[in-house]
């Protein structure tokens, strides 16, 4: 397996609360990617990472931003949590070169918000 | 919006018969993806087939893909309990992201 550990994997938080999700290879991939996944629309991307400092926003980026300060962690942050981002938090990765290549998933992040 | 779309929505068939799941695209792809998603867990890839090849398989499973058609398929053959889960197809949405479609449910009943 590779090595993606998402943290925390559960969280329950209230509406107006900031919330940062943790994502973190072993693997010294370069493409990092976080989705969040609802019922009834798949995996839908929020924002991904091309390397060190640089991430580029996805479809649903609205409410959420990242950091990625080092190869191995990549930081997904909602501000200001609202119920409408209640939903399951994926961390991915990908080494593949001109054009999107195998993704590895982490186990997923549990986000609540009350 | 979604790149993919998967058919059915949810299948349900005894072990040993076949499951075909078919996904439907919009715009020109470099390559298509299928992974799948056991409950609870990660999504874990299964197959890539690039836009120049039009069938591939590994183990039980084929994948074929209809670049005028915009579609492709999934077909596990002889299929066993083990194979319930959803499985997503993905397909490349500029640069190197993957779009995901919203999966179809299989269910393999013993």
């Amino acid at each position: 397996d590779a090595g993606i550990t998402q943290s925390p994997r559960h969280k329950v938080t209230e509406t107006g609360t900031p919330v940062t999700l943790r994502c973190h290879q072993t693997e010294n991939h370069r493409y990092m990617y976080w989705y969040r996944q609802d019922p009834g629309h798949g995996l839908r991307l929020i924002h991904y990472s091309y390397g060190v400092k640089d991430t580029d926003k996805g479809e649903v980026s609205d409410g959420y931003s990242v950091s990625r300060s080092k190869t191995e962690d990549f930081l997904l942050t909602l501000e200001s949590a609202t119920s409408s981002q209640t939903s399951v938090y994926f961390c991915a990765i990908s080494e593949s070169q001109g054009g999107p290549g195998e993704l590895f998933f982490g186990e997923g992040s549990r986000l609540t918000v009350l | 919006s979604q790149q993919g779309e998967e058919d059915p929505q949810a299948l349900s068939i005894q072990e040993g018969e076949n499951a075909t799941m078919n996904c439907s695209y919009k715009t020109s792809i470099n390559n298509l993806q299928w992974y799948r998603q056991n409950s609870g867990r990660g999504l874990v890839h299964l197959i890539l087939i690039r836009s120049n090849e039009r069938e591939k398989h590994s183990g039980r499973l084929r994948v074929t893909l209809d670049t005028s058609k915009k579609s492709s398929s999934l077909l596990i053959t002889a299929s066993r309990a083990a194979d319930t889960a959803s499985y997503f197809c993905a397909t490349d949405a500029g640069g190197n992201k993957l779009v995901f479609g919203a999966g179809t449910i299989l269910r393999v009943k013993s």
